[in-house]
């Protein structure tokens, strides 16, 4: 396997526009976490699915920010509209159950202008 | 609030010495530790764990030491290697808590 691809590797926009991140988790991992990395920090969950469905989202900042898995291979964070201090990178992970380590993707560094 | 703390931002240690790196949480019903190393432009990678039932794991180079009722975990590589240089990430609680990390470097 490839292990868990994101796209895309680096996004820069303007304040103001949406964005949206896309991830493609391991095949058969049932288990997919989005996090933000910041300096202050660290890596923030931001939500988490089991089997396509969204378990916690608290960790979501605000309404802007949105998530979605329509299907087992494939999930999307989508921030509308975007603001400069949304500037970090970006890692989706997933895991055969919430319980077993997490393998991450090499990230989305986002960086709103 | 941060659940799970790395205090010490950054280390640094000769090359064939014991790298000590430490992690508190502030939840005692966390029942699961893991330990994660990231390199620059890569996403973090597994590294070890620890279940709450024990107090220690130890994998190679790499040991990870609960104390429970102190709420700390600390992870120790030895020999230490210049290719351990990274950032080291704990995180509690199947992953949900992570801490801010502690960029390692390995000095040859």
């Amino acid at each position: 396997d490839a292990g868990v691809i994101q796209s895309p590797r680096h996004e820069v926009t303007e304040m103001g526009q949406e964005v949206t991140l896309r991830c493609k988790p391991i095949s058969g991992h049932n288990s997919l976490f989005w996090y933000r990395q910041t300096m202050m920090r660290g890596l923030e969950l931001l939500i988490y699915f089991n089997n396509n469905v969204p378990i916690d989202d608290s960790g979501m900042p605000e309404d802007r920010f949105s998530a979605k898995m329509p299907n087992a291979s494939f999930s999307t964070l989508k921030i509308q509209p975007s603001e400069p201090r949304d500037s970090a990178v970006y890692f989706c992970a997933s895991s055969l159950g919430t319980g077993a380590e997490a393998f991450f993707g090499q990230g989305t560094r986002l960086t709103v202008v | 609030d941060q659940q799970v703390k790395q205090n010490s931002p950054s280390l640094s240690v000769q090359e064939g010495r014991i790298s000590i790196l430490n992690c508190d949480y502030t939840n005692s019903m966390f029942d699961y530790f893991l330990w994660y190393k990231k390199y620059p432009a890569e996403g973090p990678t597994f590294l070890i764990s620890i279940s709450s039932i024990k107090d220690k794991n130890e994998d190679g180079r790499f040991t990870v030491f609960l104390n429970k009722s102190a709420k700390h975990l600390s992870l120790h590589i030895v020999p230490s290697q210049p290719g351990d240089s990274a950032v080291y990430f704990c995180a509690a609680s199947n992953q949900f808590y992570f801490g801010t990390g502690t960029s390692l470097t390995v000095i040859p």
